[in-house]
């Protein structure tokens, strides 16, 4: 059964600094890993996608990384914003069918204080 | 424009009562999800429907039931509502499509909060 581990589970830094944060899970054989934010009272928004076969994916401040084989995955943040405050979800799909499930980790509160 | 869009946003009823929520994409995805986040915030796969055609049913209540009447739509009957039944549900719809860069990227609903009294 995969499961699906992050941490920290909070985190306060002040405004512009770079940050880390870490998913780690436990089957390897993902057919990918989504990072999600979510806002309070809000839904889901999807962040980044990262396929198996890849490395990793980066959009504006945000890169993420992928290693499949020791079950990992890192969400880097640059040059933290006051607006990226929200808890950041980490999932992953367990395989290339249609209606495959994500499973999700807890989150992390990321907290950017100005 | 909404892509995956729910309602009611908040839902607040007596136990023993019968609701749905009802969700509706617009992004022509073929997969459809619905998602129980619990009050410590965990996210947790409920039913998936591919085609109109039910592929996960999770160890759900079978007070639980989902329909589909169209690849657009799956909506949530919950039978006797309990206190236990209180949460935020997800919606979420994605695209089966191997190989395209973005395939199976799952978009979620705003949710539902439901409260049981």
């Amino acid at each position: 059964k995969q499961e699906v581990t992050q941490i920290p589970a909070a985190l306060s830094v002040p405004e512009g600094e770079n940050l880390v944060l870490n998913c780690s899970f436990t089957d390897s054989a993902i057919y990918n890993l989504q990072w999600f934010r979510q806002d309070p009272g809000k839904g889901l928004t999807s962040l980044l996608l990262i396929q198996s076969s890849q490395r990793e994916q980066t959009s504006g401040r945000l890169n993420a990384s992928l290693d499949k084989s020791s079950g990992r995955s890192t969400l880097y943040i640059a040059a933290s914003q006051p607006g990226d405050s929200a808890t950041y979800l980490c999932a992953v799909k367990a395989r290339e069918t249609s209606g495959s499930r994500l499973t999700f980790g807890e989150g992390t509160q990321l907290t950017v204080n100005p | 424009d909404t892509a995956v869009s729910q309602t009611p946003k908040y839902l607040v009823t007596q136990m023993g009562n019968d609701k749905s929520i009802k969700c509706e994409q617009n992004l022509g995805h073929d997969t459809m999800y619905w998602y129980k986040q619990d009050s410590k915030k965990f996210l947790k796969i409920m039913f998936s429907y591919n085609n109109k055609e039910l592929i996960i049913n999770e160890t759900v209540p079978n007070r639980f039931s989902p329909k589909s009447p169209d690849k657009a739509h799956l909506n949530l009957h919950i039978n006797s509502l309990e206190l236990g039944d209180s949460a935020v549900y997800f919606c979420a719809s994605s695209l089966w499509s191997s190989g395209r860069a973005r395939s199976n990227e799952q978009f979620f609903g705003p949710g539902t909060r439901l409260t049981v009294l």
